[in-house]
């Protein structure tokens, strides 16, 4: 079964840093586009970020220069490190793999979502 | 890096059609035929409801579809069933590797 699955969510003051995780299977992490979606309370989603297949990154402006997207190919999970976190940074961030056939057609997989909340 | 106009609400009875409208510019939705649209119900993860503007993936009903003209795509649900009440989405690429989507637009079936 194709399934995605995040964990690492959690309280963490305003300043600090949070490393999420996106563990997948049924495919390979390494041989897809995957990003991160997030989701702020009561609010619509907002593309993060994408790794490709190629390693390639790339960052909403928002999140560059704070967030970094990483895989470890041998436990075929994706990451997303979040640095100098903020208020606004507060969301339930979502893992998705891209379709592909030549081009990134849409997010046909997703996971259920961890919840990150950046209070003091 | 702005999001796409969406209503931020549209309403129909069962069996009508309805038309939920995504906005952008020349540099994503008018630029490419990469335009995906999304349904989420409460508390739950986005579905995967339209690619390219207007192609279906496989399981999704053809009560669904898209289209797009000029800066605008466009999602039509007919027939609506109680179980489309949801808020939908609007994703377009927007160049450099960068996607954007729009505020979203919660259906209510009456």
């Amino acid at each position: 079964e194709v399934q995605l699955v995040e964990s690492g969510g959690g309280l963490i003051q305003p300043g600090g840093s949070l490393r999420l995780s996106c563990a997948a299977s049924g495919f390979t992490v390494s041989g897809n586009y995957v990003s991160w979606v997030r989701q702020a309370p009561g609010k619509g989603l907002e593309w993060v970020s994408i790794i490709y297949n190629n390693g390639n990154t790339y960052y909403a402006d928002s999140v560059k220069g704070r967030f970094t997207i990483s895989r470890d190919n041998s436990k075929n999970t994706l990451f997303l490190q979040m640095n100098s976190l903020r208020a606004e940074d507060t969301a339930v961030y979502y893992c998705a793999r891209w379709q592909w056939q030549g081009r990134a057609q849409g997010m046909d997989v997703w996971g259920q979502g961890t919840t990150v909340t950046v209070s003091s | 890096q702005s999001a796409l106009t969406q209503p931020a609400s549209v309403s129909g009875s069962p069996g009508q059609s309805i038309t939920i409208s995504c906005t952008g510019t020349s540099s994503d939705v008018g630029s490419y035929n990469l335009v995906s649209w999304y349904q989420q119900h409460p508390g739950k993860a986005p579905k995967f409801m339209i690619y390219e503007g207007s192609k279906r993936p496989s399981g999704i009903s053809n009560r669904f579809s898209g289209s797009k003209s000029g800066n605008t795509a466009s999602l039509t649900i007919s027939g609506l069933q109680a179980e489309d009440e949801a808020e939908y989405y609007c994703c377009s690429y927007a160049g450099s590797s960068t996607w954007v989507f729009g505020g979203g637009t919660r259906l209510t079936v009456l």
